[in-house]
């Protein structure tokens, strides 16, 4: 089947520590993007990627970074730098970047202790 | 800047009984226009989008919306409201092609309960 894997579902790690999320989609997208969701807040764009090795800042890019050196993949890292990343983070991919449809997967929630 | 309003923040509906969520959105021209509907602790599906054309757009589960330019509006609707639907509901907006991503903005989220 066909579609965009997240893992792990849920994610601890202690205050200063970085951690990875991963993001591997089989729809042969071509663009990626990561979102973070809080209660109350809807989602909110942290990266985005077009194509392979090129990616933009989102609306609240301070304290993450991503790559993108597969298309079929699109990890993001939570830095130190991240004042709350204590939240539910989701990633999406669609067909072109002429064509807003997007896709997401199934999610990571992610707590910092 | 485009922006989404989703003015209920939580509606309760007994099941059987019709459904109307709202979404008013702000953009210059026409914009791309969707509904997701999310699970707890899900992922996000796509519900129905509108593009161009009809302006009442038929989604899955029985869900349909109506674009309604002068009220710069997007509602979704259900006749009959099953208790599966009890989730949360995300308008979203998004720019036609400038040749540029495709950066969609959500509103904030409207929670469907349903009672039996």
């Amino acid at each position: 089947d066909g579609g965009i894997t997240q893992s792990p579902k849920y994610l601890f790690r202690k205050e200063g520590q970085n951690v990875t999320l991963s993001c591997e989609q089989n729809l042969n997208h071509d663009a990626m993007y990561w979102y973070r969701q809080d209660p109350g807040q809807g989602l909110r764009l942290i990266y985005y990627s077009q194509i392979v090795n090129d990616f933009q800042k989102g609306d609240i890019a301070e304290g993450y970074s991503v790559s993108r050196e597969k298309k079929e993949s699109f990890p993001l890292t939570v830095t130190s730098a991240q004042k709350n990343p204590t939240a539910f983070y989701l990633c999406a991919s669609s067909p072109s970047r002429s064509y807003n449809e997007q896709f997401f997967g199934p999610g990571t929630r992610l707590t910092v202790l | 800047a485009q922006s989404v309003t989703q003015p209920d923040i939580h509606i309760t509906v007994s099941e059987g009984a019709s459904l109307e969520l709202r979404c008013n959105y702000s953009y210059g021209a026409t914009p791309y226009l969707f509904w997701y509907v999310q699970s707890p602790g899900q992922g996000l599906q796509l519900l129905l989008k509108y593009f161009s054309g009809d302006t009442l757009v038929q989604g899955i589960k029985g869900f349909e919306a109506e674009f309604k330019r002068s009220q710069s509006s997007f509602n979704l609707r259900k006749p009959s409201v099953h208790w599966s639907d009890a989730a949360e509901y995300f308008c979203a907006v998004g720019k036609p092609n400038t040749g540029t991503a495709s950066k969609l903005t959500f509103g904030t989220g409207t929670r469907l309960q349903v009672t039996l």
